[in-house]
């Protein structure tokens, strides 16, 4: 069984502060890795995705895979309260050109104090 | 604007009945897939659609069936069989099924029993 998994927190920052969230997949051929929020009673909407060891950044966000280490995390830099929500981590496998599903960790609560 | 959109927001079902969710998406995508969402837990793939006129089961497919017969369209049937139909039901497509596409979703039905 394929798993991802997510600290479910909350994990709460002060304002302007850094957020650090992060993720583990059992799934040593997973290739593509995605982050999405979710506000309470919202659908999730895409962040990020990462496909290559390293990081990538995106305004105020940094997505950081190590496929060695099977850990894919995401960086929020100064911290606002609107970034209070569940962050998910998505992972898809490569299995040959057959379906690529798309496997989602359970979120993390992510509280921003003012 | 492009996007997924899904009806209706919310719904309830009589114990017995048969109810349908819709989701459309003017995206040209060719993928879609249907998940399903309790709380706390992560999103669960009930069916999936790479092309026209083809689907597959999810890993919960159970008391679903879907269609597809337009491009743009892909209904979910949450049928009598299906004994805990309580749940968000997330709708979302991509350009297709390979490993770097992401999927966006819409804004998600909340079916409830009656």
């Amino acid at each position: 069984q394929k798993e991802v998994e997510q600290n479910s927190g909350p994990l709460s920052v002060p304002e302007g502060a850094i957020a650090s969230l992060n993720c583990t997949y059992s799934d040593r051929g997973s290739q593509s890795f995605f982050w999405y929020r979710q506000y309470s009673g919202k659908s999730p909407e895409l962040i990020m995705f990462i496909y290559s060891n390293g990081d990538k950044e995106d305004g105020r966000f940094t997505a950081q895979l190590n496929k060695a280490s099977q850990y894919v995390s995401l960086l929020i830099r100064d911290s606002q309260p609107s970034d209070s929500a569940t962050y998910l981590c998505a992972v898809k496998a490569w299995n040959g050109g057959a379906t690529n599903k798309l496997i989602f960790g359970t979120g993390t609560l992510l509280a921003v104090q003012p | 604007d492009g996007g997924i959109t899904q009806s209706p927001k919310y719904l309830f079902r009589k114990e017995g009945q048969n109810v349908t969710l819709s989701c459309e998406q003017n995206l040209n995508h060719d993928a879609m897939y249907w998940y399903r969402q309790d709380p706390g837990q992560g999103l669960r793939l009930i069916y999936y659609s790479q092309i026209v006129n083809d689907f597959q089961k999810g890993d919960i497919a159970e008391g679903y069936s879907v269609s597809r017969e337009k491009k743009e369209s892909f209904p979910l049937t949450v049928t009598s069989a299906q004994k805990n139909p309580t749940a968000f039901y997330l709708c979302a497509s991509s350009t297709g099924q390979f490993l770097n596409q992401p999927q966006h979703f819409g804004d998600g039905t909340r079916l409830s029993i009656l």
